[in-house]
């Protein structure tokens, strides 16, 4: 079975760091490309991160770039995002999720998501 | 930047077919993606690239795109299609990924 699970989650002050991250399991990391999607509670959906599946290219929004990083370990089937500077707008369910392949950048596989909380 | 917009809600009978606009400038140029959301839910995807459905994806749900809207339609809708909606696209001007509003569906 094809599955994104994400940990790291937790509450943190304003202004401090979390890192996030998200074990691929049941197919082939190393060949999709991979992003990052926050909720925060009660809104929307906000993508905030790409990064290619060989971990050359990355974009971010811009309301976090600057504040985080995306990266992949495509040894270990790892997703991971560094956020510093942290807000209390950054609260959110975060979640990770593969892209469908070289033919489309739909998100086909999503995780369970992970809390987190900038509060003080 | 580009903005997706979305009508909050639509409500439908069951049975009956269910239309979710997505507005954006010159949307019909770009490839549209639309998910699903349950709540508590990951999002689910359920329509991608316009017109394409996932493996497990029920017919009833299609799609369309031209000029400045972008349509998700599900056709005899049941009460395990109350959800919340998204349309996607990939803007490549400003390299981002953007969501749509959102639009909660109400099956009366």
């Amino acid at each position: 079975e094809m599955q994104l699970v994400e940990s790291g989650g937790g509450l943190v002050q304003p202004g401090g760091s979390l890192r996030l991250s998200c074990a691929a399991s049941g197919f082939t990391f190393s060949s999709y490309d991979m992003n990052w999607v926050r909720q925060a509670p009660g809104k929307g959906l906000e993508w905030v991160s790409y990064i290619s599946s060989g971990g050359t290219t990355v974009y971010y929004a811009d309301s976090v770039k600057g504040r985080f990083t995306i990266s992949r370990d495509n040894a270990k089937n790892s997703l991971s995002v560094q956020m510093n500077s942290l807000r209390a707008e950054d609260t959110a369910v975060y979640y990770c999720a593969r892209e469908v392949g070289p033919a489309s950048d739909a998100f086909d596989i999503w995780g369970q998501g992970t809390m987190v909380t900038v509060s003080s | 930047s580009y903005v997706l917009t979305q009508p909050p809600s639509v409500s439908v009978a069951p049975g009956q077919t269910a239309r979710i606009t997505c507005g954006g400038n010159n949307i019909g140029s770009k490839n549209v993606h639309w998910y699903q959301q349950k709540p508590g839910q990951a999002p689910v995807l359920v329509v991608y690239d316009e017109i394409d459905r996932p493996s497990g994806i029920p017919e009833r749900f299609s799609g369309s795109n031209s000029g400045n809207t972008a349509t998700l339609t599900i056709s005899r809708v049941e009460a395990g299609d109350e959800a919340d909606y998204y349309c996607q696209v990939w803007h490549i001007s400003s390299e981002n990924y953007v969501f749509g509003t959102g639009t909660k569906v109400t099956v009366l």
